[in-house]
């Protein structure tokens, strides 16, 4: 069975200080993908980035970078110089993308507030 | 704006009833996810159809049920509505083909509630 787990409910920081996003996932298979879901306010769910299990480099893409650590199971997600724009719910989520078996498993997400 | 669109935004509605809500797909996305988000159980899949057809079940309750059109927009039926049923209800699309695999992207949702 696949899970996911992101400890932190609720992070709260003031404007342009960096945070990172916890995420952790299990699965047994050994091809699966990562994701981060955002969700403001306004309450849609915006696609973030995605990983796939074979490829460890981390991202970068403007303020939001990624570290994908096989070793310890984790996938997190670091905004540099936060701005209150950030401010939303973040989602990790996992899938072990198996014919019929394409959905993804949530965390239970990370709601950041950003302190002007 | 991610490209897929569903319909209501909104719907409130009494226990016992039966609503139906839509999703259309993006353009040349074949494969259609449902999910549900409430407070309690957080964000969970429901169910998946690819190109007509029922491809995974979730925690889907038997008082619900979907279908794909030959169009590919889908559509989720609850009935016997629950005050537990309320909920936002997700709908996304995917582009799978030839043993890729592609993210989701999800529409703005349904807001239920059930009085």
């Amino acid at each position: 069975a696949q899970k996911v787990t992101q400890v932190q409910t609720e992070i709260s920081v003031v404007e342009k200080e960096d945070v990172t996003l916890d995420c952790v996932y299990e699965t047994r298979d050994t091809t699966y993908y990562l994701f981060w879901y955002k969700q403001p306010p306004s309450g849609e769910l915006v696609f973030l980035i995605r990983r796939n299990s074979f490829d460890e480099q981390n991202e970068i893409s403007g303020r939001y970078s990624w570290n994908f650590q096989k070793s310890t199971s984790s996938f997190n997600f670091t905004i540099t110089a936060s701005q209150v724009v950030d401010s939303a719910v973040y989602f990790c989520a996992l899938s072990e993308a198996r014919f019929g078996n394409e959905k993804l498993t949530f965390g239970t997400g990370t709601r950041l507030t950003i302190i002007p | 704006d991610s490209g897929v669109t569903q319909t209501p935004k909104h719907l409130i509605t009494a226990t016992g009833q039966r609503v139906t809500l839509r999703c259309s797909p993006r353009s040349g996305d074949l494969s259609v996810y449902w999910y549900q988000q409430s407070l309690d159980q957080g964000l969970q899949f429901l169910i998946q159809y690819y190109n007509g057809e029922e491809r995974a079940k979730g925690n889907i309750l038997e008082r619900f049920s979907a279908q794909q059109f030959p169009d590919l927009h889908s559509e989720l039926n609850l009935s016997s509505l629950e005050l537990g049923d309320s909920a936002l209800y997700f709908c996304a699309s995917s582009t799978q083909s030839g043993g890729s695999y592609n993210e989701q992207f999800f529409g703005p949702g349904t807001r239920l509630t059930v009085l």
